[in-house]
C-alpha cells in the first residue's frame, strides 16, 4: 500500500529554534507538494517540485523557510528560525507529473512553535 | 485566476440522510475539478474528479459528484450517510490550460448525528 510518510508527526519547539519536517513521497512520483493548513487560511501551497527541481516557492516566507529535495525519495522543509505565527500542519504530497492533477497527501506534520 | 467558494463551512446530517455539499469555482475556460475528504488527524484523499466528458462522477466510498458549467459548479453528493463520513471535504479546481495546480476551497466540515 503505496503512500506518503511524513516525520515527525508532532513537533513542539520554541521560537527561535530551528525545525525540520521530512516528507518521503510515494515510489516512482516525481512531483512534490508542501502544504500548511492553519483554521485562518486553510490549506495554502507553499512550494513544489518536479523531478526533484524547485519549480515554485512564492508561497514560502523566503527569509525564514527553505525546501529541498536532496534526493528523489526525501523532501524537507526547515523553518529558521521558528516563530509562534508558524504553528500549523504542514502536509507534504506527491503525484505522478504535473498533469496528472492527482496529489496524495501524507498524513501531516503537526508544529507548535511556544 | 482560478478559485474555490465552499459556501458552507458546516453541514450537519443525520446518519442514513442525502449529504450534498456545494462547490463553485470560477475559471475561464474548461476547469479540471476535484473533492477530497480529510479524515481529522489525517491527509488529503481524493474522492473523486472531473475532467471531460460524462458531467456525473462516481468516486470513492459511494459518493459522486455533478459538473454544471451554466452554474459553475460542482457538488458533491451522497444518497445515505454513514457515521464515518464525518470528516472535512474540500474542493479544489485546476486550470486545464497548463498550472496544473489545484487550487482548494477553505472546507466543509461534515457532522453526522447518529
Amino acid at each position: 500500500d503505496a503512500r506518503v510518510t511524513q516525520t515527525p508527526r508532532h513537533k513542539v519547539t520554541e521560537m527561535g529554534q530551528e525545525v525540520t519536517m521530512r516528507c518521503q513521497p510515494i515510489l516512482g512520483h516525481n512531483t512534490v507538494f508542501w502544504y500548511r493548513q492553519t483554521m485562518m487560511q486553510g490549506l495554502e501551497l507553499l512550494a513544489y517540485f518536479r523531478n526533484r527541481a524547485p519549480l515554485d516557492d512564492s508561497g514560502m516566507p523566503k527569509d525564514r523557510f527553505s525546501a529541498e529535495m536532496p534526493d528523489a525519495t526525501l523532501a524537507t522543509l526547515k523553518i529558521q528560525p521558528s516563530e509562534p505565527r508558524d504553528s500549523a500542519v504542514y502536509f507534504c504530497a506527491s503525484g505522478l507529473g504535473l498533469a496528472s492533477y492527482e496529489q496524495y497527501f501524507g498524513p501531516g506534520t503537526r508544529l507548535t512553535v511556544t | 485566476a482560478q478559485s474555490v467558494t465552499q459556501p458552507d463551512i458546516h453541514i450537519t446530517v443525520s446518519e442514513g440522510a442525502s449529504l450534498e455539499l456545494r462547490c463553485n469555482y470560477s475559471y475561464g475556460a474548461t476547469p479540471y475539478l476535484f473533492w477530497y475528504v480529510q479524515s481529522p488527524g489525517q491527509g488529503l484523499q481524493l474522492l473523486l474528479k472531473y475532467f471531460s466528458g460524462d458531467t456525473l462522477v462516481q468516486g470513492i466510498k459511494g459518493f459522486e459528484a455533478e459538473f454544471k458549467r451554466s452554474q459553475s459548479s460542482f457538488n458533491l453528493r451522497k444518497p445515505s450517510v454513514h457515521w464515518s463520513d464525518a470528516a472535512e471535504y474540500f474542493c479544489a479546481v485546476a486550470s486545464s490550460g497548463g498550472s496544473y495546480i489545484p487550487t482548494f476551497g477553505r472546507g466543509t466540515s461534515l457532522i453526522v448525528h447518529p
